[in-house]
């Protein structure tokens, strides 16, 4: 069956550290694979999109790597901050020429002053 | 200020009484989707839609209807809402699906009692 996962424990770290976010997937053949940052109760706010022939995307302190061999995508935010604490889910399209994006559940990132 | 408007934030209802979730985007966004999400089990799409008159299941349609009369609603209907169905519901909304990121709204806290 098609699974995407993410680490379900909290990732706490400390104030200036990189904070690296793991999604593994199986039984798909993912396209597009996309990053969103989600607070309590807020809608889902879109982060990056990486596609399958990049291996690497940059936005600031965001970066995206796309391993369509290990079937794997790292999540990494440089220097981070408390602000950067949230839940972190990534999201993949199915493949089928129409817009369905299928969600992991989320790790959420805690960063301690 | 582009955004998806959701309405309404909070609904409490009784089982059986149908009800409507209404969603705007004022973005000329041709994909709309939405999703419901409960504890445990994450985002989980319900319908879709890739333009007008143009809808389509996603991974949790039962019990729940759709329609896309006009580009910029996409509004959900419980024709008769059972207590399975209390979440916090997303619509959301994209340029032109999976390889552009979704625009979500604020969510919709459904209790049906």
């Amino acid at each position: 069956s098609q699974k995407i996962e993410q680490n379900s424990e909290a990732l706490n770290i400390q104030e200036g550290k990189t904070a690296t976010l793991t999604c593994n997937y199986t039984n798909y053949s993912p396209a597009y694979l996309q990053w969103y940052r989600q607070d309590p109760g807020r809608g889902p706010v879109f982060l990056l999109l990486i596609r399958e022939n990049e291996k690497e995307k940059r936005k600031e302190r965001l970066k995206v790597t796309f391993d369509t061999t290990l079937k794997q995508s790292l999540f990494h935010i440089t220097a981070s901050q408390p602000a950067d604490s949230a839940t972190y889910l990534c999201a993949l399209d199915k493949n089928s020429g129409y817009s369905t994006l299928t969600f992991g559940k989320g790790t959420m990132l805690l960063v301690s002053p | 200020e582009a955004q998806v408007t959701q309405n309404p934030r909070y609904l409490i209802t009784v089982t059986g009484k149908k009800l409507t979730v209404t969603c705007s985007q004022n973005m000329n966004h041709e994909y709309m989707s939405w999703y419901r999400q409960d504890p445990g089990l994450g985002l989980r799409q319900i319908y879709y839609s890739m333009n007008v008159e143009v809808t389509d299941k996603g991974d949790v349609p039962e019990g729940y209807k759709v329609s896309r009369k006009e580009k910029r609603n996409f509004p959900l209907i419980l024709e008769s809402p059972s207590p399975n169905q209390t979440s916090l519901y997303f619509c959301a909304s994209s340029l032109s699906g999976r390889d552009r990121g979704y625009t979500f709204g604020s969510g919709t806290r459904l209790t049906v009692v």
